[in-house]
């Protein structure tokens, strides 16, 4: 089955840029979209941003002015390049597949492990 | 951006015990909403999707239920696994957003 792998440094500088990479494995990458969602130390959920195998993104308008998702069709990867991080910035980060049901709707079907990422000097 | 807000934030409950929580959505969704529970350590798991529609694999005595602004999450019979925070989340705009969460505990 599909199953989508997280990969990165797990410490980054303040003011550098955070670099996240997703592996889908199981499954090809296309004809789905693609998410990044983190979750800060003892909070919850936060959407980051999706992308379509074409290359096609969404982003949230919180983070839309630092965030960029990227995609690797050839290596069934997608990436998230997150710029002038700071403490904010520490938490879980998940990557995530974008199912569809029968009716259109959708959900956040299959998710990485997760991978914890800390901004600090 | 579409807020959801759930209800309680905690709860205690004991094996056996039915468990409702609720979900409110700060404007119409119609059925896109969808829940997810996660356990300490682990990513969050789709329980449910389009607001009723169980996901495969998923426990029958998980069901869930609304329409509009007002959704439930119902937990027919608490198995000791089900101890865990739930989370609902509207698909309704794609500028996605969760719920603040419900820690389910002893």
């Amino acid at each position: 089955q599909v199953q989508l792998q997280e990969s990165g440094p797990g410490l980054v500088k303040p003011s550098e840029t955070l670099s996240l990479t997703c592996t889908v494995s199981g499954g090809f990458i296309k004809y789905y979209y693609w998410s990044w969602i983190r979750q800060s130390p003892g909070k919850g959920l936060e959407w980051i941003g999706y992308i379509y195998y074409s290359g096609t993104t969404n982003y949230n308008p919180s983070l839309k002015s630092r965030v960029t998702i990227s995609v690797d069709t050839s290596k069934n990867q997608f990436s998230l390049n997150l710029s002038s991080v700071t403490a904010a910035d520490t938490a879980v980060y998940y990557c995530a597949r974008v199912g569809y049901s029968g009716s259109a709707q959708s959900a956040f079907d299959i998710w990485g492990q997760g991978t914890m990422v800390t901004v600090s000097s | 951006d579409i807020q959801m807000t759930q209800s309680p934030s905690s709860l205690s409950a004991s094996v056996g015990d039915r468990v409702t929580i609720t979900c409110r959505a700060s404007q119409s969704i119609s059925t896109y909403l969808n829940w997810y529970q996660q356990t300490p350590g682990k990513a969050p798991k789709l329980l449910v999707y389009a607001a009723s529609s169980l996901q495969s694999g998923v426990p029958s005595r998980f069901s869930g239920s609304g329409s509009g602004t007002d959704f439930t999450l119902t937990i027919s019979s608490l198995q000791p696994e089900d101890f865990a925070t739930y989370y609902c989340q509207q698909s309704y705009s794609t500028l996605y957003t969760f719920g603040q969460g419900t820690k389910l505990g002893i």
